[in-house]
């Protein structure tokens, strides 16, 4: 089976701009969650998809959203980007309890 | 909301010498999790842990779950330079919860 993909790798973006990050599940998974990795905070939660339903939401503002296709593949966006929203975006598929992340995408606002 | 704390946030251990990490939550958890991020990675899954007082071995590495589920500890013995990275754990209150993870706790390990 093939992994969780997220794309793209890496991004650069301006402080304003906006940003759209995707991620395809593991077939088969219809939980989608992603989480926002920096140095200082470790994994923070944004929000959990599941069947296109929102299912969970972390503490992050409005600034950040996330939908869910009815092939499970999920995007995230982020309007307004700030210089702080520079981090690694994780996103996870599960079926069931566990969590399979993929690779990342590597956020950089300047 | 439930929090979930991991010690020490560091470690610099010799190669050979024991490791462990504590993870720590403010609610009982239906489940703990353990997950292992390589410098440059992403987390990998390592294990599960359900049942209170649970006790799981892989090799080298032996994951404990509390008598009252709001505790875990991770325990690696011998250290190598291939157990180097960052231990996560995270936890599930109940069914349908977000997944909470710990700091999570970065090893280094000198050769």
């Amino acid at each position: 089976k093939a992994g969780v993909t997220q794309t793209p790798r890496y991004l650069i973006k301006t402080r304003g701009q906006q940003v759209t990050l995707s991620c395809s599940p593991i077939s088969g998974h219809r939980s989608v969650s992603w989480y926002q990795q920096t140095p200082g905070q470790g994994l923070q939660f944004l929000f959990e998809y599941f069947s296109e339903t929102q299912r969970n939401k972390g503490n992050f503002p409005g600034r950040f959203s996330g939908r869910q296709f009815s092939n499970s593949r999920s995007e995230m966006n982020v309007s307004t980007l700030e210089l702080g929203d520079s981090a690694l975006y994780l996103c996870a598929s599960s079926f069931g309890e566990l969590a399979f992340f993929g690779q990342g995408t590597r956020l950089t606002v300047v | 909301g439930q929090q979930v704390m991991q010690i020490p946030q560091y470690q610099h251990v010799q190669e050979g010498e024991d490791f462990t990490t504590y993870c720590n939550s403010s609610t009982t958890l239906s489940n703990i999790q353990w997950y292992k991020q390589r410098p440059g990675g992403h987390p990998v899954f390592l294990i599960q842990l359900v049942k209170s007082g649970e006790v799981k071995k892989q090799k080298r590495l032996t994951f404990q779950f509390g008598e009252a589920k709001k505790n875990s500890s991770l325990h690696i013995t011998a250290t190598q330079t291939t157990d180097v990275g960052t231990y996560f754990c995270a936890g599930r209150g109940n069914a349908g919860n977000m997944l909470t993870f710990g700091g999570g706790t970065r090893l280094m390990v000198k050769p």
